[in-house]
């Protein structure tokens, strides 16, 4: 089956603009998670949603938000872009949201903010 | 959620099998223990979980002691193609009213030199 599809996989803009980001999770899966990755901060969790409903979030500004749609793909926005927002963002899909199954995560998109 | 402590690099021959030990001191009675490899560039991929004891699968074996306080992902007869960075997870499988996320540590960069 198809894997977790993000897009785009690269992206540049400029500081103070705003960037959506998409995640098309495996058939089936509800949860879709979303993982920023920084070399000084690692993996850090931004936000879970689950059948359209955010579920947990992060330690990020409200300048990080997302939506899930119906057919449980994704979207992540981030507004007035900051170099530090430079970043591989992933998603991940699972089944129900549960630790103890198995997550799977797109390849991610790299954004550079200038 | 637990918190984990790992090496920040490894090194290993080709052929050779790695034993790569996670601690968690603080692990929960309903926590599990998962691993998951990540190539650079690329999304974390999940390798193996278990809740006590040994799991093996095609790709790995986790041993986790009586008191699961740490545990050991142990890659039988690496190749060049397992240098990658290993995380080790630990958390509950589900907390209700929905506080799932993935806790990414610092990982294991696991070097393989032929």
């Amino acid at each position: 089956k198809a894997g977790v599809t993000q897009t785009p996989r690269y992206l540049i803009k400029t500081r103070g603009q705003q960037v959506t980001l998409s995640c098309s999770p495996i058939s089936g899966h509800r949860s879709v998670s979303w993982y920023q990755q920084t070399p000084g901060q690692g993996l850090q969790f931004l936000f879970e949603y689950f059948s359209e409903t955010q579920r947990n979030k992060g330690n990020f500004p409200g300048r990080f938000s997302g939506r899930q749609f119906s057919n449980s793909r994704s979207e992540m926005n981030v507004s007035t872009l900051e170099l530090g927002d430079s970043a591989l963002y992933l998603c991940a899909s699972s089944l129900e949201g549960r630790t103890d199954t198995e997550a799977f995560f797109g390849q991610g998109t790299r954004l550079t903010v200038v | 959620l637990a918190k984990t402590t790992q090496p920040i690099s490894m090194d290993s021959y080709e052929g050779q099998e790695v034993n790569i030990t996670c601690s968690h001191n603080n692990i929960a009675t309903n926590d599990y223990i998962t691993w998951y490899q990540q190539f650079p560039s690329q999304g974390p991929r999940f390798i193996i979980q278990g809740y006590k004891t040994k799991v093996t699968n095609e790709v790995a074996s986790l041993f986790i002691p009586a008191d699961r306080k740490s545990s050991t992902l142990s890659l039988p007869r690496v190749s060049l193609s397992d240098t990658a960075v290993y995380y080790c997870l630990v958390g509950p499988a589900y907390s209700g009213a929905g506080s799932y996320q993935l806790t990414f540590g610092k990982g294991t960069k696991l070097s393989v030199i032929p």
